[in-house]
């Protein structure tokens, strides 16, 4: 299976904070990659897809990048509504994976 | 508006078997693969199995792959997992997700279930 890394576990940051999570692959899955937002007690919600499309709905300041097996998502200027848990997932195999997580709390 | 609803979590000994249900509206339901996803505290969120939209194809993941069978009913808009020589490990909110499209490669999950959680315990 593809293995995915994610960096850091937990970050902490202010309102207003520009916050960059990365996801790392363990070989190529070109920009096969999605970002999920999950909320405790929620199911997770689709932010990105394909390394970089935005879903409708999910608002500008959420932004992705990357190819090949180094991603990043980035929120511009966090806002309330965004302190969650943040995952990847690789959607290249036919055995898709996911991140370990990205806490994002209040610091 | 596309809605999933996942019923048939609960408590079961090890060794036990469970059969869950997702019921899908709000879109064809036979034009889109479906897959099961569940989350636990200690592994975070781990694909459990796929099929296509026509049912034809079915994937799993290693770990639960001859303990678990996907099946759906297209004339009754219905997805099912059932899960046979369950262990403690296999302790787990599960969800159903919808792909975003219909052959069973599609492993982009747009839509999911608000989950159903499955306890096993003696």
């Amino acid at each position: 299976d593809i293995q995915m890394t994610q960096s850091p576990s937990t970050l902490s940051a202010s309102v207003g904070d520009r916050v960059t999570i990365t996801c790392r692959a363990s070989q190529s899955i070109s920009s096969w990659l999605a970002w999920f937002q999950q909320k405790p007690g929620k199911a997770p919600n689709l932010l990105i897809s394909k390394a970089s499309t935005l879903q409708s709905g999910v608002p500008s300041r959420f932004s992705g990048s990357g190819s090949g097996t180094e991603f990043t998502l980035t929120i511009s200027s966090l806002q309330p509504d965004d302190f969650a848990t943040y995952y990847c997932q690789q959607y290249s195999s036919a055995s898709p994976t996911f991140g370990q997580g990205t806490k994002v709390e209040v610091k | 508006e596309v809605q999933l609803l996942e019923s048939g979590g609960g408590l079961v000994p090890p060794g036990g078997s469970l059969r869950l249900s997702c019921a899908a509206s709000g879109f064809t339901f036979s034009t889109y693969a479906m897959s099961w996803v569940r989350q636990t505290p200690g592994k975070g969120l781990e694909w459990v199995s796929s099929i296509s939209g026509s049912g034809d194809g079915t994937t799993y993941a290693d770990s639960m792959k001859g303990r678990v069978s996907i099946s759906r009913d297209n004339s009754k808009n219905t997805l099912f997992l059932q899960m046979d020589s369950l262990r403690a490990e296999d302790t787990a909110v599960y969800y159903c997700a919808k792909s975003d499209c219909s052959p069973i490669g599609c492993k982009l999950l747009p839509i999911w279930g608000q989950g159903t959680m499955v306890t096993v315990s003696s």
